[in-house]
């Protein structure tokens, strides 16, 4: 089956540096990426979507500047959270759509001290 | 704005009863379901599906009920074993909207022997 590999899957940073979270789809080609976020006890809020080759299209609230994603390639999305503060902490899941369905990554988990 | 809602954070069973998770949405442009489960710190896991021109759809102990002039669906697991205990999220999406999956706040399913 399709599998999309998320990493890092927890990473901790100071406030004001800037965090790449990778999801790499393995044995597919993902054209669409979604990005999600999601807070303790709420649901995964769609963030933006990514289609290969072209700008992300972002959800209202969402800052594009602040959460620069990169589709570069067919297998490969980033989401870079810049200048993080500690209210960007969360958990972050991508999610490629294609043939097989939705494949979510195994998401990462973002604490900014 | 929630379109996709899940109003019963939580539900306690007992094994080998039927439990039953609801959803409801909004969003009359959404044509294609699904539950998810998921586990805090990973990504979500999917369990089934149901497009919109079916009203039920059936995968082992999993049965998902659509009813569209409702807007409601619901997922039935039986018999319910202490495995299932788990946060089940309910999705939905539109072609209209580029298929991104739009979740509701999940319900925390507890199996008790």
């Amino acid at each position: 089956g399709a599998v999309v590999s998320q990493h890092p899957s927890w990473v901790i940073c100071k406030s004001g540096t800037s965090v790449k979270i990778e999801c790499r789809s393995l044995d597919f080609q993902a054209t669409t990426m979604f990005w999600y976020r999601q807070f303790p006890k709420q649901s995964l809020m769609l963030m933006a979507t990514s289609n290969e080759g072209s700008k992300a299209t972002y959800e209202q609230g969402v800052e594009k500047d602040k959460f620069l994603i990169n589709h570069a390639s067919l297998t490969l999305s980033t989401l870079t959270v810049t200048s993080a503060h500690p209210e960007d902490s969360s958990f972050y899941i991508c999610s490629a759509r294609s043939s097989y369905g939705y494949t979510f990554g195994s998401g990462t988990r973002l604490t900014v001290v | 704005d929630q379109q996709v809602k899940q109003n019963s954070p939580s539900l306690s069973v007992q094994e080998g009863r039927i439990s039953i998770l609801n959803c409801d949405y909004t969003n009359s442009m959404f044509d294609y379901f699904l539950w998810y489960k998921k586990y805090p710190a990973e990504g979500p896991t999917f369990l089934i599906s149901i497009s919109s021109i079916k009203d039920k759809n059936e995968d082992g102990r999993f049965t998902v009920f659509l009813n569209k002039s409702a807007k409601h669906l619901s997922l039935h697991i039986v018999p319910s074993q202490p495995g299932d205990s788990a946060v089940y999220f309910c999705a939905a999406s539109a072609a209209n909207s580029g298929y991104a999956l739009n979740f509701g706040k999940g319900t925390s399913l507890l199996v008790t022997p």
